[in-house]
């Protein structure tokens, strides 16, 4: 079955210290990879995508992901982080084929990000 | 216009009362989505529509009745829902379903009480 995990409920760190929020999945080929963030009480924000190319994605607000095909992984990742960021960070991935389940993304359950002052 | 517009924010209904939810893109986005989101949890789908049509319905209870009248709009309309269907609803659009891996670009959601 096709799976996505985030390792991690809870990641701390200190402001201006580099952050890494875990991802790996388990779907077939060649999956679209994504990141989104929720802060609270609002919706989903779109952080970046992985399609295809150079391995180093770059998205909003000074994030990046790694694709890493012999780890299917894909985790975030940010130089220097903020107490703004802290907030529920979602991995999600969708099967690059538009067959039946194939068209819905598959979400990690998420972990929360906690930036300390 | 880079947004999906939600209303209304917070809905508090009975459970034998009738609302509808509604959902409002300009970004000629073919593709749009109802979700729901328990605390702390990821979303859940519950039904697409591409093009206007209704594409998936993830079995959903029929007491949520998913309309799309036109290309921006989507309604969920609401009727004898129960205290469990309390959740943070989502709406969500992308330019299509299919094909590339396009991105969505979520609402703010109804927070929705059922009391």
């Amino acid at each position: 079955a096709q799976s996505v995990a985030q390792p991690e409920d809870q990641v701390n760190v200190a402001e201006g210290n580099p952050l890494t929020v875990k991802c790996t999945y388990s779907v077939s080929g060649n999956p679209y990879l994504f990141w989104y963030v929720q802060y609270p009480n609002r919706g989903l924000q779109f952080l970046l995508k992985y399609i295809t190319g150079d391995n180093l994605v770059k998205g909003s607000y000074g994030f990046e992901a790694e694709f890493n095909k012999s780890q299917t992984s894909f985790h975030l990742k940010k130089p220097s982080a903020l107490v703004s960021d802290s907030a529920l960070y979602f991995c999600a991935v969708r099967d690059r084929g538009d067959a039946g389940n194939n068209r819905k993304l598959i979400w990690g359950l998420g972990t929360s990000l906690a930036v300390n002052p | 216009d880079t947004e999906v517009t939600q209303t209304p924010k917070h809905l508090v209904m009975g459970m034998t009362n009738k609302k509808s939810l509604k959902c409002e893109q300009h970004m000629g986005h073919r593709a749009m989505y109802w979700y729901k989101q328990k605390a702390k949890k990821p979303p859940e789908l519950m039904f697409v529509y591409s093009y206007e049509k209704l594409s998936i319905n993830e079995s959903v209870p029929s007491r949520f009745s998913p309309e799309c009248p036109n290309s921006s709009l989507l309604n969920l309309h609401l009727h004898a829902l129960q205290p469990e269907d309390s959740a943070l609803y989502l709406c969500a659009s992308s330019q299509e379903e299919v094909g590339a891996g396009y991105g969505y670009t979520f609402g703010s959601g109804t927070r929705l009480t059922v009391v």
